[in-house]
């Protein structure tokens, strides 16, 4: 059972460039969520979707763009990467407002 | 807004003990709440859930409690082990109509001494 997957673990990009965060789950998970990390300062919700076709901004959508085709994927797309999206991302899935499952998190550094 | 304040923000006790972490949260008209632990490098494994209707959960040695009213939930780990070392975060939830807000303290960072 692989649970939440999100690929890649680490990258390194420069300023400007642009990346996908992908991010899949085999639970049949209706809500999914993309979260930031930082030192210190806990998870900052960045967008959410409570099903296929629908999503929503969180609390730091900015410079970030989600879609949402299918129950299982929800990739996190960064446009003109800058040095304040330094950070580790994780996503999560929920059954509606049940159990939290978050995948193993992809760190990166924009330089 | 939703305010989540875990304190302290670090904690070492010795092997054997029972401690209690403790998460507060300013709006108590939340669904549910989960509390978490973090292992360096890792991503968050859920522990417990309690929902707005329930006072406590109980999984072998975690007890989590939840008092609504004044904002408050912590989390008893009896017989602390080596094991038990890591971030330990909660999550307070809030639905309304599809507007899902989970917000997340900044955790307790617990070491346990052998």
């Amino acid at each position: 059972n692989a649970g939440v997957t999100q690929t890649p673990k680490f990258r390194i990009l420069k300023i400007g460039q642009s990346m996908t965060l992908q991010c899949t789950q085999d639970m049949n998970h209706n809500y999914m969520y993309w979260y930031r990390q930082d030192p210190g300062m806990g998870l900052k919700l960045i967008y959410y979707s409570v099903g296929a076709g629908i999503t929503d901004k969180g609390e730091v959508p900015n410079g970030y763009n989600v879609s949402r085709s299918t129950t299982e994927d929800f990739p996190l797309r960064l446009e003109l990467a800058a040095p304040s999206q330094t950070s580790v991302y994780f996503c999560a899935s929920s059954l509606y407002t049940g159990e939290l499952f978050f995948g193993e998190g992809s760190r990166l550094t924009v330089l | 807004k939703q305010e989540v304040t875990q304190i302290p923000a670090a904690l070492s006790v010795p092997e054997g003990e029972n401690l209690v972490l403790n998460c507060s949260f300013t709006d108590s008209a939340i669904y549910n709440l989960q509390w978490f632990r973090q292992d360096p490098g890792k991503g968050l494994t859920s522990l417990l859930l309690i929902q707005s209707s329930q006072r406590e959960q109980t999984s072998g040695r975690l007890n989590a409690s939840l008092d609504k009213s004044s904002g408050r939930s912590t989390l008893y780990i009896a017989a602390s082990q080596p094991g038990d070392s890591a971030t330990y975060l909660c999550a307070v939830h809030i639905s309304n109509f599809g507007n899902e807000k989970l917000t997340f303290g900044t955790g307790t960072r617990l070491t346990i001494i052998p």
